[in-house]
């Protein structure tokens, strides 16, 4: 089946620096990718939707200017986390859209854990 | 707009014990309905699906119904194991109406004890 991997998958930085975390479809093209943030013991929220050549589409609440996200090609997805504060540590999970018959399957990354101190 | 309601957890049973997660929704089309389930450390992980009414999805011992007279889709299991503790979560999404966003519900936590 399809597989949807992150890198990397757990990572510490100091607070006023940027992190990328990449998203990768490793055995197919995903011309949609998304991006989720998890709190403790909540559900997945969706951040933005990432689309191949343009520019993503951010849910609203969520910052773009904070949360940088790219999907240059049809395999590679980045969110960048700027200027990291410690409320920005959570569990970031991407998934990727992927043509079922005249639907579509979505399949998630293992996702990352970010810890901003 | 669509959403998922989840029984909040956690529960707790004995293994061989019968499970029920409890899922309802509310879409405005017709949603295709997911079962995911994240072990520890881990992300999501399909678990079953039914993409309509009277659809019945089911996986490793999982089963769960599309039911569009409640609005439901429970998650159910005749005899949990040890290895079944995780968070499960249900979830829906509209193609038609949501472009294929899915929306969850807030999880339940399930710990199987021996």
């Amino acid at each position: 089946g399809a597989v949807v991997s992150q890198h990397p998958s757990w990572v510490i930085c100091k607070s006023g620096t940027s992190v990328k975390i990449e998203c990768r479809s490793l055995d197919f093209q995903a011309t949609t990718m998304f991006w989720y943030r998890q709190f403790p013991k909540q559900s997945l929220m969706l951040m933005a939707t990432s689309n191949e050549g343009s520019k993503a589409t951010y849910e609203q609440g969520v910052e773009k200017d904070k949360f940088l996200i790219n999907h240059a090609s049809l395999t590679l997805s980045t969110l960048t986390v700027t200027s990291a504060h410690p409320e920005d540590s959570s569990f970031y999970i991407c998934s990727a859209r992927v043509p079922l018959g005249a639907s579509y399957e979505q399949y998630f990354g293992p996702g990352t854990r970010l810890t901003v101190t | 707009g669509d959403s998922v309601t989840q029984m909040e957890g956690p529960v707790t049973l004995s293994e061989e014990a019968f499970l029920t997660i409890n899922c309802t929704y509310t879409a405005t089309g017709y949603p295709s309905l997911f079962w995911y389930v994240q072990y520890p450390g881990e992300g999501l992980q399909l678990l079953l699906k039914a993409t309509k009414a009277d659809d019945k999805g089911s996986n490793k011992g999982f089963e769960a119904t599309y039911r569009k007279e409640t609005t439901s889709f429970h998650l159910e299991k005749g005899s949990v194991q040890v290895s079944d503790s995780a968070v499960y979560f249900c979830a829906l999404s509209d193609l038609a109406y949501t472009g294929n966003q899915f929306y969850f519900g807030t999880g339940t936590s399930l710990t199987v004890i021996p």
